[in-house]
Parts: structure tokens; C-alpha cells; sequence
């Protein structure tokens, strides 16, 4: 079963826009993290926030983390035609299994 | 490191044949996982292997399906015999731990029996 939800299911923005997108989970986690899945191709690793983190940068790429709420958010700053992807939160809650969300499809228009 | 290698890249075979998709962890990475990705059910992981063993197979959806790690380079996945539903891309993927880092997924392996 998914662990986490992500919202929204698509999402459409002009190249230079932002993009943000939420996830929220159920149980307890030890981490969360954030992969981006282009067209026909696996699963790249964006950035792991620890249960402990509120808030993470990496480039473009800003996480928060909200444990009281049990939700993550992921925000695209100033996206590029090479962002459209599809975008995946998964939970680690303390055992090996990283459970997937069903992923924000992300399209970046010229 | 050439990351995670699966092979082949896209299957597609007769109902009731045998499958097998193979993968190569990324050298150093003692954890391995077999995902497979449909639209209709998202990613699901299958099976988790650490140092070799099989650790939880409670993913595997049936008896037609069985993973195996002979050495910590290999590793198998194995469908006899292959049903239509069993269409989808299975993803191979490994990490340095169990737990609290990052997984690095492989191209996938596109399977389709028709």
C-alpha cells in the first residue's frame, strides 16, 4: 500500500514559474524523501529531509517538512523546460521499505 | 560507477512463458530491491534483499514470482509462468544501508506478455 499521497496529481507552468507540490503520509517516518521519474526512465534521488528537519535546500529545490501534520512539500524555484518530470515522495518510517506516493506529474511549458 | 545495470531494458513474451530480469547493484551497496511500477497500482516493492539474504518478500504478489542474489554483484527476477497482468516495468535498486539513505533505481526493465 502507498504511504504517501502526493497532491497535486498534474501540475502545468510556464518555464520561470515555481512549482510546489505536497505530500502527506500516515504513520510515523524516519525520513522522507524526493525522487523525480522522467519519461521512460528510473527513479532519480532530489533530497531526503530527516524526521528531525524542517526545511531543506539543494539548488532549485527547497523541502519542508511538517511531522505534526505528517506532510512534506516540494518547491521548483524558477523551472526549466528539463524539470518536467514526474515527482515521487516516498516515506522511510525506521525498517528498509521506501513507500512510494502515486506522483505529481510535472509539466513545464516554453 | 556505471549505477544500477538491468537487463534487458524491454521484454515482451507469450503468456505462460518464463521471465527473468536481472540486475547489478552498484558496487558497495549491501541493500537491493526489486520494485515493479503499473499505473493502476504505482510503485510497489516486491522484494528486499541486505547482505544476500532475503529479508521480506511479502511484496511478491504469487508463487510464479521468486528473486534470488546469488553474490552481491546479481541478482534474479524470475516470473514462471508469465501472465498478461504481470505487465509492467520492474525497477532494480540499491543502497549503502538498510534504511535512512538513498536508493538509486535502475532504467527499469519494460515487461509486457502478451
Amino acid at each position: 500500500s502507498q504511504q504517501g499521497e502526493e497532491d497535486p496529481q498534474a501540475l502545468s507552468i510556464q518555464e520561470g514559474e515555481n512549482a510546489t507540490m505536497n505530500c502527506s503520509y500516515k504513520t510515523s517516518i524516519n525520513n522522507l524523501q524526493w525522487y523525480r521519474q522522467n519519461s521512460g526512465r528510473g527513479l532519480v534521488h532530489l533530497i531526503l529531509i530527516r524526521s528531525n528537519e524542517r526545511e531543506k535546500h539543494s539548488g532549485r529545490l527547497r523541502v519542508t517538512l511538517d511531522t505534526s501534520k505528517k506532510s512534506s512539500s516540494l518547491l521548483i524555484t524558477a523551472s526549466r523546460a528539463a524539470d518536467t518530470a514526474s515527482y515521487f515522495c516516498a516515506t522511510d518510517a525506521n525498517d528498509y521499505k521506501l513507500s512510494f506516493g502515486a506522483g505529481t506529474t510535472v509539466t513545464v511549458r516554453a | 560507477d556505471a549505477g544500477v545495470i538491468q537487463s534487458p531494458r524491454h521484454e515482451v513474451t507469450e503468456m505462460g512463458q518464463e521471465v527473468t530480469l536481472r540486475c547489478k547493484p552498484i558496487s558497495g551497496h549491501n541493500s537491493l530491491f526489486w520494485y515493479r511500477q503499473t499505473m493502476m497500482r504505482g510503485l510497489e516493492l516486491l522484494i528486499y534483499f541486505n547482505n544476500n539474504v532475503p529479508i521480506d518478500d511479502s511484496g511478491m504478489p504469487e508463487d510464479r514470482f521468486s528473486a534470488k542474489m546469488p553474490n552481491a554483484s546479481f541478482s534474479t527476477l524470475k516470473i514462471q509462468p508469465s501472465e498478461p497482468r504481470d505487465s509492467a516495468v520492474y525497477f532494480c535498486a540499491s543502497s549503502r544501508e538498510t534504511g535512512g539513505t538513498e536508493a538509486f533505481f535502475g532504467q527499469g526493465t519494460r515487461l509486457t506478455v502478451v
